[in-house]
């Protein structure tokens, strides 16, 4: 079965930094793209980037370009999706989904993971 | 702001049919037949249930289909069952910048 399996929660205070984490089990890892999402409390899904895991080739929406970074260890099947100073406005749900088609046309993700909640507050 | 639009809500008795629409533009829907449908009940993960506009997604029941006409993507949940209570998100390909664009969301009420 293909499952992504995410980091638990996370409360955090304004000005930190965080990673967290989706390890992908039931398929070769390496050969699909992983993408990530946000979920603000109440409100739709956001696509925030996308990567590759074979070679770490990632793509950022322009909304999150430089506010996040995307990254991959091949080598235990996870991706990872970090923050270098985080801000109340960060808090939300993030999912990770596996990228489901030959081509990044397709706009088909998944399974998707369980999510993982952050708080920001002081 | 969604870049693509639904309507916040829909209804309909069990067994009975219900559609969404989800409106775009000429860059986005218009533009690609890639449209998918995501199905998220509350506090769970969203799931595929429709990609690439008409195709049904493993596993889900062919009381979903999804058509597409111009700008505009709509899912039709046919046979309402209780457990199709949930919100309904579309989303498209949006080229090589914007890359994949949501819809707000429609909330599926079985009365």
């Amino acid at each position: 079965e293909v499952q992504l399996v995410q980091s638990g929660a996370e409360v955090k205070k304004p000005g930190e930094s965080l990673k967290i984490s989706c390890q992908g089990s039931g398929y070769e890892f390496g050969g699909w793209w992983i993408g990530w999402f946000r979920q603000m409390p109440g409100k739709g899904l956001e696509w925030m980037g996308i990567i590759y895991p074979h070679n770490s080739e990632a793509y950022y929406s322009p909304s999150f370009q430089g506010q996040v970074t995307i990254s991959v260890d091949k080598s235990i099947s996870t991706a990872y999706l970090q923050w270098s100073s985080l801000k109340a406005s960060d808090s939300g749900m993030y999912y990770c989904a596996r990228f489901s088609a030959p081509t990044l046309t397709a706009n088909r993700f998944d399974p998707w993971g369980q999510g993982t909640l952050l708080t920001v507050s002081s | 702001q969604s870049a693509l639009t639904q309507p916040p809500s829909a209804s309909g008795s069990p067994g009975q049919s219900v559609t969404i629409s989800c409106a775009g533009t000429s860059s986005d829907v218009g533009a690609y037949n890639y449209v998918s449908w995501y199905q998220q009940h509350p506090g769970k993960a969203p799931k595929l249930i429709i990609y690439e506009v008409t195709q049904r997604s493993s596993g889900v029941p062919d009381r979903f289909s999804g058509s597409k006409s111009g700008n505009t993507a709509s899912l039709t949940v046919s046979g309402l069952q209780a457990e199709d209570e949930a919100e309904y998100y579309c989303s498209s390909y949006a080229g090589s910048i914007n890359t994949y664009v949501f819809g707000p969301g429609t909330m599926v009420t079985v009365l």
